[in-house]
C-alpha cells in the first residue's frame, strides 16, 4: 500500500492551453474523488467514481473539464482551454466503500498554475 | 453555499497549550465528521472522525466533542506540540463526498 499517488506535482501552462492529470488510487479502493482547493480554502468537491462509473458531478466542473476512469483503476482529470481561475490545488482521494461511509485517503495533489 | 462553517481562521498557540477549533453545520443529514490535518504543499491526511451517535472521542492528544441538538462539532489538541503547526480542516459527510471548512492554521510556539 503506497497511498495515492498523483502526477505531475507541479504544473505550469498559458492560458488556452489543455492539461491533464493523472492520479493512481490505493489499490483495491472502488471509489475515486477529484476535489480542488484553493488558497486558503478548503478542498471543494469536483466529481466522484465508483470504480469506473462516474456517478456525480458538481456544478464548479464546467463543461472544459472531463474526468474519466476507464478500467476503474487511475484516473485522469483533463482541462481544456484552460483560464487563469482554474489556478488551484486539484487533489485526488480514494476510499473502499464497505459499508457506510469511509474514510477517503488523499494524494499529495497536482498544483495548476495558469499564466 | 458553504456547508460547513469553521473557526477560527487561524490561532497560536504555546508549546504544552490546548487548542480549540469548531465546526458548524446545517445539514442533518450529514452522518460522517472527520478532520483532517494538511501540511504545506501536502494532502490533507485524516486526523480523527466521529459519528452522530458519539458525543466524544478521543485519541492521543486529539479529541472531538459534538453536539447534535447544536449541529456543532469540535476538535481540542491537548498539549500542542511544533509538529502539530498545520492547517486543519472539519468536515462533514453522507454516504459519499465530503463538505470542507475553509481550514484553520495552528501555530505552535516552541
Amino acid at each position: 500500500d503506497t497511498g495515492v499517488s498523483q502526477n505531475p506535482r507541479h504544473k505550469i501552462t498559458k492560458r488556452g492551453q489543455n492539461v491533464t492529470f493523472r492520479c493512481d488510487p490505493i489499490s483495491e479502493h472502488n471509489r475515486l474523488y477529484w476535489y480542488r482547493q484553493t488558497l486558503g480554502q478548503g478542498p471543494e468537491f469536483l466529481t466522484y467514481f465508483q470504480n469506473e462509473a462516474q456517478l456525480e458531478k458538481s456544478r464548479l466542473l464546467s463543461d472544459r473539464f472531463s474526468a474519466e476512469r476507464p478500467k476503474g483503476s487511475f484516473s485522469t482529470l483533463e482541462i481544456q482551454r484552460t483560464e487563469q481561475g482554474d489556478s488551484a490545488m486539484y487533489l485526488c482521494a480514494s476510499t473502499r466503500v464497505a459499508g457506510t461511509t469511509d474514510t477517503q485517503y488523499f494524494g499529495p495533489g497536482t498544483r495548476l498554475t495558469v499564466l | 453555499q458553504q456547508q460547513v462553517k469553521q473557526s477560527p481562521q487561524s490561532l497560536i498557540v504555546q508549546k504544552g497549550g490546548i487548542s480549540i477549533i469548531n465546526c458548524a453545520y446545517e445539514n442533518t443529514a450529514f452522518d460522517y465528521f472527520p478532520w483532517y490535518q494538511q501540511f504545506p504543499g501536502k494532502g490533507p491526511a485524516l486526523l480523527i472522525a466521529i459519528r452522530p451517535d458519539v458525543s466524544e472521542k478521543k485519541e492521543g492528544r486529539f479529541t472531538i466533542s459534538f453536539n447534535k441538538s447544536a449541529k456543532q462539532f469540535s476538535l481540542h489538541i491537548m498539549d500542542s506540540q511544533p509538529g502539530d503547526s498545520a492547517t486543519y480542516f472539519c468536515a462533514a459527510s453522507n454516504d459519499y463526498k465530503l463538505s470542507f471548512g475553509a481550514g484553520t492554521t495552528v501555530t505552535v510556539r516552541a
